[in-house]
């Protein structure tokens, strides 16, 4: 059936390094993609988005890629810090209403 | 803090009880969505209103579940006949919603509801 995914449930990095989180979705008529972040006991953050007639989109510190041909999308973090270990979503929104359909998470985890 | 706000923030109730959650969505929002997360899971889709008009319920909505935007301005939720399953967080979010942006979606901090 259709849905949004996500490939891998946690994510370990270490402080200063680049993550990337990466997510496969199965409509191809979805348009608008999201990511957000979520900390522990908070709502969903809003971090960046892209709509389908974009391949890639940067914001302060985040890219995301949107690959049409496979159906992926991936958030990339630079330098990624300690404030970045939260749970991170992808959502679709797969009609002109807004509604959103949202992937499991991943966990990621900042090391020192 | 998104400018959407949620109350209460938590509630603990026994099973059967009736309980309400309020939404106040950023003041200039005209759409407001209403979704439940479970531990580990995304965010499902409940039902949504543009303005005071309820657009969209899901099919996760029963019977017990209402939800009213009365003024089009703040919402309630309210679940009758709570039920052991119901526990969960109760997230609210809002949008601009216009064809010319791209209708983010914002969050508040949610309500979460146990039920025992």
């Amino acid at each position: 059936g259709e849905s949004v995914g996500l490939h891998l449930p946690t994510l370990s990095v270490q402080e200063g390094d680049n993550s990337i989180i990466n997510c496969a979705y199965s409509n191809s008529a979805s348009d608008y993609f999201i990511w957000y972040k979520q900390e522990s006991g908070k709502g969903p953050q809003f971090i960046i988005d892209i709509r389908s007639n974009m391949d890639k989109r940067q914001g302060q510190r985040v890219t995301v890629l949107l690959n049409k041909t496979v159906k992926h999308l991936s958030l990339q973090i630079a330098a990624t810090q300690p404030g970045d270990s939260a749970v991170y979503f992808c959502a679709e929104n797969r009609d002109s209403w807004g509604k959103l359909q949202f992937g499991a998470g991943t966990q990621v985890v900042v090391t020192p | 803090d998104t400018g959407v706000s949620q109350d209460p923030r938590h509630k603990i109730t026994k099973r059967g009880q009736n309980v309400t959650f309020r939404c106040d969505p950023i003041s200039e929002h005209n759409r407001l969505y209403w979704y439940r997360q479970t531990l580990g899971q995304g965010p499902e889709f409940l039902t949504y209103f543009q303005n005071e008009a309820q657009l969209e319920k899901s099919r996760l909505l029963s019977d017990r579940f209402s939800a009213e935007r009365p003024k089009g301005s703040f919402s309630t939720l309210e679940i009758q006949r709570t039920e052991q399953g119901d526990s969960a967080m109760y997230l609210c979010a809002s949008s601009p919603w216009n064809q010319r942006s791209n209708n983010e979606q914002f969050f508040g901090p949610g309500t979460r509801l146990t039920v025992l």
